[in-house]
């Protein structure tokens, strides 16, 4: 059965103070590993795929890695507009016709303090 | 462009009525997933479809809970006799194929009394 962890439940930065969310699976085959930020009463909003391991991505304070058994997002100097639930899934490459569906962590919950 | 939508955003309702939840996705998408996230858990996969193919059910809670998707496009997840524990987000997602990535709507928030 594919599992997905995350570290910190929850996390309270100063303005600036620069920190890591961690999310380790086991999965049969993994396919896919996806980071979504949640805010309070939206949708999950796509930010990064990984596909293999050693593969970083980058979008403006945030730093996406992967190794074999842990994903990490990495925050730099984050702002208060970065508070939200950081959501991590991954997608196992399973026979195919099968629906490739997400399994969730139960996400990080993140507080940037002016 | 438009991303996916659902609606209603907030449904409450009395146990043991019916509930339609209703999702377009995103033009041109073939793949349509639902799940459900309810409080202190993460998103679980209720029901997944693919083109004009046999939808996966895999993970559905109970027959209670059943879907369609008419002509490839909106989808409609139905709660027939709702119970207590029903009550949660209930979110849809689409993707341009099934292991491509998933694009969320906003949630119905359903809560049944």
């Amino acid at each position: 059965e594919d599992q997905v962890t995350q570290s910190p439940e929850a996390l309270r930065l100063q303005e600036g103070e620069s920190s890591s969310l961690n999310c380790s699976y086991t999965v049969s085959g993994l396919r896919g590993l996806f980071w979504y930020r949640q805010d309070p009463g939206k949708g999950p909003e796509f930010l990064f795929t990984l596909y293999s391991a050693g593969e970083e991505k980058e979008k403006e304070r945030l730093k996406a890695t992967l190794t074999k058994k842990e994903s990490f997002l990495h925050i730099t100097a984050p702002k208060p507009e970065d508070s939200a639930t950081y959501l991590c899934a991954v997608q196992a490459g399973v026979a195919s016709g099968s629906a490739r569906q997400l399994t969730f962590g139960s996400g990080t919950q993140l507080t940037v303090l002016p | 462009g438009a991303g996916v939508s659902q609606s209603p955003s907030n449904k409450v309702t009395e146990k043991g009525k019916d509930v339609e939840l209703r999702c377009d996705p995103i033009s041109g998408h073939t793949a349509l997933y639902w799940y459900r996230q309810s409080l202190g858990q993460g998103l679980e996969f209720l029901i997944y479809f693919q083109g004009n193919s046999a939808p996966d059910k895999s993970g559905l809670p109970s027959d209670r809970f059943s879907a369609e998707r008419t002509g490839g496009s909106v989808s409609t997840l139905t709660i027939q006799r709702t119970q207590q524990e029903d009550s949660a987000v209930y979110l849809c997602a689409s993707s341009s194929d099934r292991g491509k990535t998933q694009y969320f709507g906003p949630g119905t928030r359903l809560l049944v009394l």
